[in-house]
């Protein structure tokens, strides 16, 4: 069975860092992309961002552009997301995602809390 | 980036009744890699649809998806209690994935 499992989160003064992890099982990590996607208290589902299965080509939402950094170990099965200058709006359930042709799999989440 | 945008943005029913949600994307959804998800408070998404007609895992029948190209619809036939919940709809066929604006789905 697909397993993603979150870990990293937690709270965090703003202007800090914080580095998420994920890690898979369950499949051919090196053959699919992966995502970043999280959903702010309230609000809906929004991708952060996403990296190719090679690590070459990668995405970010406008509203981490240079903050965030994208990254992946395949010969580990881990995805990482390096979440730098962070500020309250980044507050969330961060979620690891893989998409895999028709399949779509998502971690559980972990939470990330920005505050002073 | 494809907008997906979801209708209505909140749906009043009773248990028992059918209910029918729409999401429509800015262009074609690429070989129908669509999904729906039930969020309730609290709780992560759970994957209803994925392939826009192919429940998941554990998803009781009166679940249905269907639609293809730009248009997109799930189908709850006969509402249960533990329905009543947020809506999401995504399509994950072309990069960046992007999500609808949710449907809530709220007692009436």
């Amino acid at each position: 069975d697909v397993q993603l499992v979150e870990s990293g989160g937690g709270l965090v003064q703003p202007g800090r860092s914080l580095r998420l992890s994920c890690s898979a099982s369950g499949f051919t990590f090196s053959n699919y992309a992966m995502h970043w996607v999280r959903q702010a208290p309230g609000k809906g589902l929004e991708l952060v961002s996403c990296i190719s299965n090679n690590g070459d080509s990668t995405y970010y939402a406008d509203s981490v552009k240079g903050r965030f950094a994208i990254s992946r170990d395949n010969s580990n099965n881990a995805l990482y997301l390096q979440m730098n200058s962070l500020t309250p709006e980044d507050t969330a359930v961060y979620y690891c995602v893989n998409t895999a042709y028709i399949l779509i799999y998502w971690g559980q989440g972990t939470r990330v809390s920005v505050s002073s | 980036e494809i907008v997906l945008t979801q209708s209505p943005g909140t749906l009043s029913l009773s248990p028992g009744e059918r209910a029918t949600l729409s999401c429509r994307a800015s262009q074609s959804v690429y070989s129908n890699y669509f999904a729906w998800y039930q969020q309730k408070p609290g709780q992560a998404p759970r994957l209803l649809i994925y392939g826009a007609s192919n429940r998941a895992t554990g998803i009781p029948d009166r679940f249905s998806g269907s639609g293809s190209g730009a248009d997109f619809s799930l189908t709850i036939s006969r509402l249960e209690p533990e329905d009543f919940a947020v809506y999401y709809c995504q399509q994950y066929g072309t990069s960046p994935l992007t999500f609808g604006g949710g449907t809530k789905v709220e007692i009436k």
